[in-house]
């Protein structure tokens, strides 16, 4: 069965700063990792999508990479800002039916 | 993007008492899930849901406790029922769009008492 874990837990940062969230998944077997915000009260917001066949995805200040094989995928942040706050969820679909299982996620302060 | 709009955005029910949630697409799509946010919990999906077909559920959850509507490709509802506290939860429902990605409504902060 596969699980999804994220690492750190949560994280507080000075504005500016570059930084890195971890997602690790049990079954290398996926089909589509996404990255997604999530604000209070506003749903999730997909950030980036990598396809299995993908190394890395790229918008703006963000950049999703994943490696299958070792059943990771790191979301990095650069030069990160006050709006950034939000907790980050990556999640997996392994059959590429969009049935995706989630990770727990990372809540991200970035202090002004 | 797909734009859901989802509501009730929020509400208090009373236990054994049900709350049927809708999730409204302004555009035409083959699949709306729905997934169930515990306090502290990240989200696990319910059930999917087709027009036209009954919807599909997850390990763990049954039709009798939460049952799906779809009557047509832009709307479907979702039914709480027979409420207890340990169904206090954000109910979100999503949409596959363009791209592959996954599109979610704002949720709805379901609390029983």
């Amino acid at each position: 069965k596969q699980e999804v874990t994220q690492i750190p837990a949560a994280l507080s940062v000075p504005e500016g700063e570059n930084l890195v969230l971890n997602c690790s998944f049990t079954d290398s077997a996926i089909y589509n990792l996404q990255w997604f915000r999530q604000d209070p009260g506003k749903g999730l917001t997909s950030l980036l999508l990598i396809q299995s066949s993908q190394r890395e995805q790229t918008s703006g200040r963000l950049n999703a990479s994943l490696d299958k094989s070792s059943g990771r995928s790191t979301l990095y942040i650069a030069a990160s800002q006050p709006g950034d706050s939000a907790t980050y969820l990556c999640a997996v679909d392994t059959s590429g039916t969009y049935k995706y299982i989630f990770g727990t996620g990372t809540r991200l302060k970035v202090l002004a | 993007s797909a734009v859901i709009s989802q509501k009730p955005s929020r509400d208090i029910c009373q236990r054994g008492t049900s709350l049927t949630i809708q999730c409204q697409v302004d555009s035409q799509v083959t699949m709306m899930f729905w997934y169930r946010q515990q306090p502290g919990q990240s989200l696990t999906l319910i059930a999917t849901a087709n027009q036209g077909s009954e919807a599909t559920y997850e390990s763990g959850f049954v039709i009798d406790k939460f049952p799906i509507s779809r009557p047509n490709l832009t709307f479907s509802t979702l039914t709480v029922s027979n409420m207890s506290p340990e169904d206090s939860s954000i109910y979100l429902c999503s949409v596959e769009g363009r791209n592959e990605k996954l599109f979610f409504g704002s949720g709805t902060q379901l609390s029983v008492l």
